[in-house]
């Protein structure tokens, strides 16, 4: 299983971007990168996935590695509201079965 | 279009009692799965359901268990409830992708 490490906890200012770092070396050559995210006392909620191009919907931008080792999960203009606990997830042969690390619980300030 | 619907969303219950946690699918989803996220940790997987059959189990033991409906809808079983069981219990459904879509939870107590 691809395992992912990314940092404990970050910080970003209301209205800048936010980049989230993560690193996946073990990743198979066909498996996607996820990105959830959970607010307090919520349900995970789906972001963004890729394989090897950067893609890019109306929630973020997902940015890999040209080795695909590593990927940053970047939030334009963060807001409050973006303050969550961030996980990147590497589902193992692309089966439904996520596991999810400790993540990076980002804190956005005003 | 509605979520990913769980029942009940609260529950107190004894040990070694028996519990049923019940999900509905966003409409057009055939997979169901079912996760357990204990206070401070990251969801962990149970179980992955698609088209009523088993896909995937995680590292959990015989007393938790779940089905699919023909309408994919789906029920977890925990049986001889310990106290360790005490968590947030995540159901989410997919159609084909692997994106996720999770419901609110429903928070189980064992006292």
């Amino acid at each position: 299983d691809a395992k992912t490490t990314q940092p404990p906890s970050m910080d970003c200012a209301e209205g800048r971007a936010a980049n989230l770092p993560c690193n996946h070396s073990t990743i198979s050559g066909n498996e996607y990168v996820y990105w959830y995210r959970q607010i307090h006392s919520q349900g995970p909620q789906y972001i963004i996935h890729g394989l090897k191009n950067n893609e890019t919907n109306e929630m973020a931008s997902l940015i890999i590695t040209e080795d695909r080792k590593s990927s940053t999960l970047i939030l334009p203009h963060a807001t409050l509201r973006d303050t969550a606990v961030y996980y990147c997830i590497v589902p193992p042969g692309n089966t439904g079965k996520l596991i999810f690390g400790q993540g990076t619980t980002l804190q956005v300030k005003p | 279009d509605a979520g990913v619907t769980q029942s009940p969303t609260h529950l107190i219950k004894t040990r070694g009692q028996h519990v049923t946690l019940r999900c509905s699918p966003i409409s057009g989803h055939k997979s169901v799965s079912w996760y357990q996220q204990v206070l401070g940790q990251g969801p962990q997987f149970i179980f992955q359901y698609y088209e009523k059959e088993e896909r995937g189990r995680g590292n959990f033991p015989d007393r938790f268990s779940a089905r699919q409906f023909p309408n994919y809808s789906s029920e977890l079983n925990v049986n001889a409830l310990l106290l360790g069981d005490s968590a947030l219990y995540l159901c989410a459904s997919s159609s084909q992708g692997l994106e996720q879509y999770f419901g609110p939870g429903t928070r189980l107590t064992v006292t």
